[in-house]
């Protein structure tokens, strides 16, 4: 099973100025995701990283507003860009991993950043 | 993929078994079911996923009848610690992708 660590954990930020959001895991993975959740919210999926290819992003998310690099197979930014109140959120990254001692996948989240845009 | 409807809240005591029940009547044939827990200021957590009858581990258990458009989790004699959202999500056999829902935040009291 992958360990997930994020930085930074928690920020404030003005608006208009972007924020990168790094996860790093403790295993190679092949895909990874990018999830926002919003205050009091459930999470909703931003976009697919996978090494080696553009990210895939869900509807109602741009790469403008939120680009995504997957340089490796441990390692992922995500950069949220003039950002507006709007964008405060918790941002969580997770992949997909084997179980353990399971035979199936399942995915294992980081702890999230949680951002404040002001 | 099939939506999912569960309870947005349910209250218990320290020590009772806690029953959620999930519907997904639109569930595919090549569709498997799966519970998260999420505690406040952490990322969801998987629990168990089945597809058909009973699934058991350490944590919890879920059952889910024949027709599989519900399931139920069940979490044996709860402690405060379990005081948590419970997310039921309908994962396709092929797609890596999850949608969550709206969750059940189940809150424990002593």
């Amino acid at each position: 099973s992958a360990v997930i660590s994020q930085k930074p954990s928690r920020d404030i930020c003005q608006r208009g100025t972007s924020l990168t959001i790094q996860c790093q895991v403790d295993s190679q993975v092949t895909m990874m995701f990018w999830y926002r959740q919003q205050p009091g919210q459930s999470l909703t999926l931003i976009a697919t990283a996978n090494q080696g290819s553009e990210a895939t992003y869900e509807s109602g998310f741009v790469i403008d507003k939120f680009p995504i690099s997957r340089p490796n197979l441990t390692f992922s930014t995500l950069t949220v860009s003039n950002m507006s109140p709007e964008d405060s959120s918790i941002y969580l990254c997770s992949v997909e991993d084997h179980a353990a001692g399971g035979s199936y996948n399942e995915q294992f989240f980081g702890p999230g950043t949680r951002l404040t845009v002001l | 993929l099939a939506k999912t409807t569960q309870p947005i809240s349910m209250d218990s005591y320290e020590g009772q078994e806690v029953n959620i029940t999930c519907s997904h009547n639109n569930i595919a044939t090549n569709d498997y079911i799966t519970w998260y827990q999420q505690f406040p200021s952490q990322g969801p957590r998987f629990i168990i996923q089945g597809y058909k009858t009973k699934v058991t581990n350490e944590v919890a258990s879920l059952f889910i009848p024949a027709d599989r458009k519900s399931s139920t989790l069940s979490l044996p004699r709860v402690s405060l610690s379990d005081t948590a959202v419970y997310y039921c999500l309908v994962r396709r056999s092929n797609d890596y992708k999850l949608s969550f829902g709206a969750g059940t935040t189940v809150t424990v009291r002593a």
